[in-house]
């Protein structure tokens, strides 16, 4: 079965510092999702990654996509307070199956 | 608004009681999915339809659980003899195509079983 894993699952930020967070997956998939969601609402689509070696970048974030070692990245530039949330990786099969998330909390 | 549309948005129920949700998927959007989230976890997958054919379905999803999409459009969840373990934001997604494609999520139903 598809098991998805992301570190960290908590991660407080100083403003303007970068960070790293990583998803796993443990069964070959060529398209991940990242997603974004803020306390009591929904999930916001953030990136759609469809093949190996795929990068995208939106402000501050760019997320990557290495299939060979099944490995999602999404990385922070330059933190800001309007990042904090919680991130999603999602991977893609025949349905999506997602991580646990990494609450991301931006401190002044 | 084009986007997925769920209601209600908000349900307190009995425990023994049953409920339904509705899902409207965007309008065209083959591909529907249900999640359910608690709090502090990821969406765990619960069973999607391509068009009117529900084609998987979760170990999650107790036979107390029912979806269906008659018509490939909108679709039903419904849960028999709720349980306090059943509290949960449940969550509906669309996308069009196969699984290449983008899926939009609604804003959710949110269970509280008494």
């Amino acid at each position: 079965e598809l098991k998805v894993e992301q570190n960290p699952l908590f991660l407080s930020m100083q403003e303007g510092k970068n960070y790293t967070i990583y998803c796993n997956y443990s069964t070959t998939s060529d398209r991940l999702y990242w997603y974004r969601q803020d306390p009591g609402k929904s999930l916001e689509s953030l990136f759609v990654l469809l093949s190996n070696g795929a990068v995208k970048q939106e402000g501050r974030l760019m997320a990557s996509l290495d299939t060979k070692a099944r490995l999602s990245t999404l990385h922070i530039t330059a933190a800001v307070h309007d990042l904090s949330a919680t991130y999603f990786c999602a991977v893609v099969l025949n349905d999506m199956r997602f991580g646990a998330g990494t609450r991301l909390t931006v401190k002044p | 608004d084009t986007g997925v549309s769920q209601d209600p948005r908000h349900k307190i129920t009995k425990r023994g009681q049953n409920v339904t949700f509705r899902c409207d998927p965007i309008s065209e959007h083959n591909r529907l999915y249900w999640y359910r989230q608690t709090l502090g976890q990821g969406p765990e997958f619960l069973t999607y339809f391509q068009n009117e054919a529900q084609l998987e379905k979760s170990r999650l999803l107790s036979d107390r659980f029912s979806a269906e999409r008659p018509k490939g459009s909108f679709s039903t969840l419904e849960i028999q003899r709720t349980e306090q373990g059943d509290s949960a934001m449940y969550l509906c997604a669309s996308s069009m195509g196969g699984a290449n494609t983008e899926a939009f999520f609604g804003q959710g139903t949110r269970l509280t079983v008494v």
